[in-house]
């Protein structure tokens, strides 16, 4: 079965520490790989995306993410966060098999920044 | 361009009940899919329309339906509600023509079955 895992549940960092949040999906086919964000009483909201081409995706906010096809992995980067980083991020695949809007999501990763 | 828009926000409901819960797509989308969001589970795909059509399925019982309209906005019905059925419920919207489209997501309509 097609499944997202994201290795940690909460992440507790200081300010301009770096981050990394990891994402593994399993399915050996074609996929478009997303990271989402909801901050506090927001809706979700788009970070980056990876299609196709160069597998380092630069997103919003200062975010990068880059798929390693052989590790099936899709990590999440910053090199300094901020307090207004404070938020649950979502790794999400959409595999070839399903096409159309079906996106698969990992259980999230809830990462505090204390100020 | 206005977001997507979801009524109502808040439902409380008894079990065995049953409940329509309606979304607007960003104009000009053609898909809309729904979500269903708990601290448990996470986020999982109910399912998607695209013009009118069920285009994807995921995997819950059929007590979960939806439909969508010329217009795009799209329901999703819940018939004889379950204290597990508690959640919020995102829709999303999406031109719909590639698979790697981004999806907008409302705000959600957080349901209460007591």
């Amino acid at each position: 079965a097609q499944s997202v895992s994201q290795h940690n549940h909460h992440v507790i960092l200081s300010e301009a520490a770096s981050l990394e949040l990891g994402c593994n999906y399993s399915y050996g086919g074609t996929v478009n790989l997303f990271w989402y964000v909801q901050y506090p009483g927001q809706h979700l909201q788009l970070l980056l995306k990876y299609f196709s081409g160069d597998p380092l995706v630069k997103g919003i906010k200062g975010f990068e993410a880059e798929f390693i096809k052989s590790k099936f992995s899709f990590n999440l980067r910053k090199p300094s966060v901020q307090w207004s980083d404070t938020a649950e991020y979502f790794c999400a695949v959409i595999t070839s098999k399903n096409q159309g809007g079906k996106l698969i999501f990992g259980q999230g990763t809830e990462l505090s920044v204390k100020p | 361009k206005a977001g997507v828009t979801q009524t109502p926000r808040y439902l409380i409901k008894t079990r065995g009940q049953q409940v329509t819960l309606s979304c607007s797509p960003i104009s000009g989308h053609r898909s809309v899919s729904w979500y269903q969001q708990t601290p448990g589970q996470g986020l999982q795909f109910l399912f998607e329309y695209f013009s009118e059509t069920q285009r994807n399925k995921g995997n819950f019982p059929g007590r979960f339906s939806g439909r969508q309209f010329s217009n795009s906005r799209s329901e999703m019905n819940v018939s004889t509600l379950e204290l597990g059925d508690s959640a919020l419920y995102l829709c999303a919207s999406s031109l719909g023509l590639a698979a790697g489209d981004t999806q907008y997501f409302g705000p959600g309509t957080r349901l209460t079955v007591l």
